[in-house]
């Protein structure tokens, strides 16, 4: 098993400019998560998605979309990118509705927007 | 409103010795799970441990040991006979429980984490 797979790892964006993170998880997990992660900030949820074809904000969603089309997929699109938004981005996956399920993360993505 | 929080911005130590990760929770929740991921300085979030708000028991896992007090909203790791491996940034997480209605259940509030550095 790949575990949680994101793509790309590393990323440079002109301000204005969009693009797509994938993440993939081959757990068959329902519940699937964006987080951004800033120096001194730890871990902030952007987006979240409770089973395909559903998704739901988190505390800092503005800026960002997101999509869960298929159960294994969840994209996280910027569609004019801000500097604000370099960041390392971090998907992760858990298994049902019930809390308590640690989550698996991927690996990263670090965005930098000039 | 769920919040953790980490005091310790920052640790150094030398091999071998203890140290411990403070870490204080907030919820109104009666049920609740709390969480120590460890990122280590390639990037990764590693699971360390979970444990819901009914179990106070302290447990211990080779060289690292947590104690879970609800009096005092508090979720401490200690590490023991610290090592070079064990540099990295640690996070103390909390979820709420699984009555919570809406969905958020599984959603992970982190504090700010605690960079561990330790020395030879």
């Amino acid at each position: 098993n790949a575990g949680v797979t994101q793509t790309p790892k590393f990323r440079v964006l002109k301000t204005g400019q969009s693009m797509t993170l994938l993440c993939a998880q081959d757990m068959n997990h329902e519940y699937m998560y964006w987080y951004r992660q800033d120096p001194g900030m730890g871990l902030r949820l952007i987006h979240y998605s409770v089973g395909e074809g559903t998704t739901a904000k988190g505390e800092v969603p503005d800026g960002y979309n997101v999509s869960r089309l298929k159960k294994q997929n969840f994209l996280l699109g910027l569609e004019s990118a801000a500097p604000s938004q370099t960041s390392v981005y971090f998907c992760a996956s858990s298994y049902s509705r019930q809390a308590g399920y640690e989550q698996y993360f991927g690996p990263g993505t670090r965005l930098t927007v000039t | 409103a769920q919040k953790v929080t980490q005091a310790q911005t920052e640790i150094s130590v030398v091999e071998k010795e203890d140290v411990t990760l403070d870490c204080v929770y907030e919820t109104r929740d009666t049920t609740y799970y709390l969480f120590w991921y460890k990122q280590p300085p390639s990037g990764e979030l590693v699971f360390l441990i979970r444990r819901n708000s009914f179990d106070e028991q302290n447990e211990i896992s080779g060289r690292y040991s947590w104690n879970f007090q609800k009096s005092t909203s508090s979720f401490n790791f200690t590490i023991t006979a610290s090592q070079v491996v064990d540099s990295a940034v640690y996070f103390c997480a909390l979820s709420r429980g699984p009555l919570v209605y809406g969905g958020s259940q599984g959603n992970l509030i982190f504090g700010k984490g605690t960079k561990l550095s330790v020395k030879p």
